[in-house]
């Protein structure tokens, strides 16, 4: 059990918009941590699409978008393309694990 | 170009030890915290232990506390994770992810290397 809840799974059309919802508490998102989001291919490792809430790393496009509120964080994909099928993670902190936490992963299927 | 890559894992019964070892690339390693995240098989990610750029600071999750070790080598550009008293449950792809801003904690992930599997088992 995650302490950060992500859906297990997600899809959507080629050129649809779809979002990944991050849900925690007070004693992690609520308590002011930042949110980061990465993506993992099949077989491999994960890659950093969005850091700090909703900051894009160099190389990114800008289809991919992030955003923070209260106790949850959402990451939206718009102009949705097959590559974009993969798994998606939301990492934070928490307070009472003393530790990085991550959401149990969102599987995005692009139909 | 930056790059990390790890080595050190393999086959290990339960209650065996194993070291596993990452080598950076492309970027001034000491000025860097580093972690150690692992996957285990069809799961999610799990964090699991962090140092800081000068080896002051180290961290671990609750899991792999008082049987794991982290530690790095700045002259060689390495990190290692020994890891001892290894339980089924430590089955994994270990992967080493370097802190983005380098310095703060906590921080994102922006480089990680392509991970090492270990299997515990009988």
């Amino acid at each position: 059990q995650s302490v950060l809840t992500q859906p297990p799974s997600v899809s959507g059309a080629p050129g649809q918009r779809v979002t990944i919802s991050c849900t925690g508490g007070s004693s992690n998102i609520g308590a002011g941590y930042d949110v980061h989001w990465y993506q993992q291919l099949p077989g491999t490792a994960p890659k950093l699409l969005i850091y700090g809430n909703s900051n894009r790393p160099s190389g990114v496009p800008d289809r991919f978008s992030g955003s923070k509120s209260g106790t949850s964080a959402s990451l939206a994909i718009t102009g949705l393309q097959a590559e974009d099928e993969a798994d998606y993670y939301c990492q934070s902190y928490d307070t009472g694990l003393s530790g990085v936490v991550f959401g149990g992963g969102t599987k995005l299927t692009v139909l | 170009e930056v790059q990390l890559v790890e080595s050190g894992g393999g086959l290990v019964q339960p209650g065996g030890s194993l070291r596993l070892s990452c080598v950076a690339s492309g970027f001034t390693f000491s000025s860097y915290n580093m972690n150690w995240v692992r996957q285990a098989p069809g799961k999610g990610l799990e964090w699991v232990s962090y140092i800081s750029g000068s080896s002051s600071t180290t961290y671990y999750a609750d899991s792999v506390k008082g049987r794991f070790t982290i530690s790095r080598d700045n002259a060689k550009n390495s990190r290692y994770l020994q890891m001892n008293s290894l339980r089924a449950e430590d089955t994994a792809v270990y992967y080493c992810a370097r802190a983005y801003t380098g310095s703060s904690w906590p921080d994102a992930f922006d480089i990680w290397g392509q991970g090492t599997m270990v299997t515990v088992s009988s």
